[in-house]
């Protein structure tokens, strides 16, 4: 268990509308991650933080912001939700583990945007 | 950027027999390769890694592979159990820090 709680798990929002999805850490690690599942994509990384206030797009990140305003917090924000965002969204942390640093991952939140 | 490509997409055994499933990666400097599998409706759990000055890794019936030269890394299970069915996904990453690349994933069944 890496302390890695996303809320909310489920979310059915209309298009249009912003939705914003929190991820919570508990064991104080530096980088955190936002990552969305489609079929046929795997995980593709949206944006990440290294730090409080520090964040950086990743490969799919247009139509989504972030913020992280504490260590524990990481906040992905739709501003306008379209149907192409329906996804399974997970937030990870880099943290110790394996072989070394690895990520660990949440158990998801399921957006449907319709 | 790195790009990692796994194969087969999908992939069915019978309980008992192994599976392999593989991962090429295309950035040479790329030196950390972890495993996840994915169970469904939770998220990807790692199972084992290896470094890239390590040729092969072994944890109970999973083992990893590495092979440089070639730039692809192997997913091994042996004796495959019907609870080994799921999602697995590879990744590449070249240092601490730096974002994990993932392959598009492989799901396994293993048939009773």
């Amino acid at each position: 268990d890496a302390g890695i709680t996303q809320s909310p798990r489920h979310k059915v929002t209309e298009t249009g509308t912003p939705v914003t999805l929190r991820c919570h850490q508990t064991e104080n690690h530096r980088y955190m991650y936002w990552y969305r599942q489609d079929p046929g994509h795997g995980l593709r990384l949206i944006h990440y933080s290294y730090g409080v206030k520090d964040t950086d797009k990743g490969e799919v990140s247009d139509g989504y912001s972030v913020s992280r305003s504490k260590t524990e917090d990481f906040l992905l924000t739709l501003e306008s939700a379209t149907s192409s965002q329906t996804s399974v969204y997970f937030c990870a942390i880099n943290g110790a583990g394996g072989s070394g640093n690895t990520i660990y991952f949440g158990e998801g939140s399921w957006l449907t945007v319709v | 950027g790195e790009n990692v490509e796994q194969h087969p997409s999908t992939l069915s055994v019978q309980e008992g027999d192994s599976a392999v499933i593989k991962c090429t990666y295309s950035d040479s400097a790329s030196n950390y390769f972890p495993w996840y599998k994915q169970e469904l409706g939770k998220g990807p759990q790692l199972i084992i890694d290896i470094r890239s000055n390590v040729g092969e890794k072994k944890d109970q019936r999973i083992a990893v592979t590495l092979n440089k030269t070639a730039k692809h890394f192997s997913l091994h299970i042996t004796e495959t159990q019907p609870e080994d069915s799921a999602v697995y996904f590879c990744a590449a990453r070249r240092n601490y820090g730096q974002n994990f690349v993932f392959g598009p994933g492989t799901r396994l069944s293993v048939l009773p």
